[in-house]
C-alpha cells in the first residue's frame, strides 16, 4: 500500500515554543492531506484539510493561527504548533489521499509540552 | 445523532471465533466506507474499503455494506490475539471529501 511518513515520531518541547511536524507521501502525489489530533482513549479529531498550493481548511473550533498548516508540494505538508502549551500535548496524525478513494495515515507524532 | 456511530465496546471474543463489528451512519449520500485498525499508541491502518452494497472479502476480513439500512459491518473470522485493537469505521460522502470517523470499537480476543 501507499506510504505516508511523519516526522518526528515524538517530540518534547517547552511551553511557549513552536513545533513543526512533517508529513510526506513517499510513493504517490497527494493533492489533499489531512491533519488529525487524538487524545488518549478518544477518536480521531480532524483539525484541517490541506490542499497543495492553497490555504488549509480548518474545522470549527481549531485555531488557524495556532496550528499553521503548509502544503507546499504534492508530497509534503507541515503542521506547526505555535506557542505550544501543555494542553496541546496530544497524538498528531496526518493522512494523505492517493488520488483515488483511499486515505493512508502517517505513523503519528506524539507531542508533549512541558 | 452522531454522523458515524459505533459501540465503544470492549467486544470480547475467544480466539478462533468470529468477531462482528458494526457501524451506522446518518448521511444517506455517503459513498465510500472504510475500516481502520488502530493499535494503542499507533496510527490507524487501513483494513478494508467498500463502496457498493453487499459483501467484500479479503482474507479473514469481510466488510458488509447496506446503504438502505445505513450500516456497514466488519467480520473477522478465526480471530487472533493480534487482532485485539480498536476498529474505526470511517465514511466519506465522495471521493474528494474528508473522512468522518466513528469513535471506534475496542476488540479483545481472549486465549
Amino acid at each position: 500500500g501507499a506510504v505516508v511518513s511523519q516526522h518526528p515520531s515524538w517530540v518534547i518541547c517547552k511551553s511557549g515554543t513552536s513545533v513543526k511536524i512533517e508529513c510526506r507521501s513517499l510513493d504517490f502525489q497527494a493533492t489533499t492531506m489531512f491533519w488529525y489530533r487524538q487524545f488518549p482513549k478518544q477518536s480521531l479529531m480532524l483539525m484541517a484539510t490541506s490542499n497543495e498550493g492553497s490555504k488549509a481548511t480548518y474545522e470549527q473550533g481549531v485555531e488557524k493561527d495556532k496550528f499553521l498548516i503548509n502544503h507546499a508540494s504534492l508530497t509534503l505538508s507541515t503542521l506547526t504548533v505555535t506557542s505550544a502549551h501543555p494542553e496541546d500535548s496530544s497524538f498528531y496524525i496526518c493522512s494523505a489521499r492517493n488520488g483515488g478513494n483511499t486515505i493512508y495515515f502517517g505513523e503519528g507524532s506524539w507531542l508533549t509540552v512541558v | 445523532q452522531k454522523e458515524v456511530e459505533q459501540n465503544s465496546g470492549p467486544l470480547s471474543v475467544p480466539e478462533g471465533a468470529i468477531a462482528s463489528l458494526n457501524c451506522t451512519y446518518s448521511d444517506r449520500g455517503s459513498q465510500s466506507f472504510f475500516w481502520y485498525r488502530q493499535y494503542s499508541g499507533k496510527s490507524p491502518e487501513l483494513i478494508m474499503s467498500i463502496y457498493s452494497n453487499g459483501d467484500k472479502e479479503d482474507g479473514r476480513f469481510t466488510a458488509q455494506l447496506n446503504k438502505a439500512s445505513q450500516y456497514v459491518s466488519l467480520l473477522i473470522r478465526d480471530s487472533q490475539p493480534s487482532d485485539s485493537a480498536t476498529y474505526l469505521c470511517a465514511i466519506s460522502p465522495s471521493t474528494a471529501s474528508k473522512l468522518t470517523f466513528g469513535t471506534g470499537t475496542r476488540l479483545q480476543v481472549t486465549l
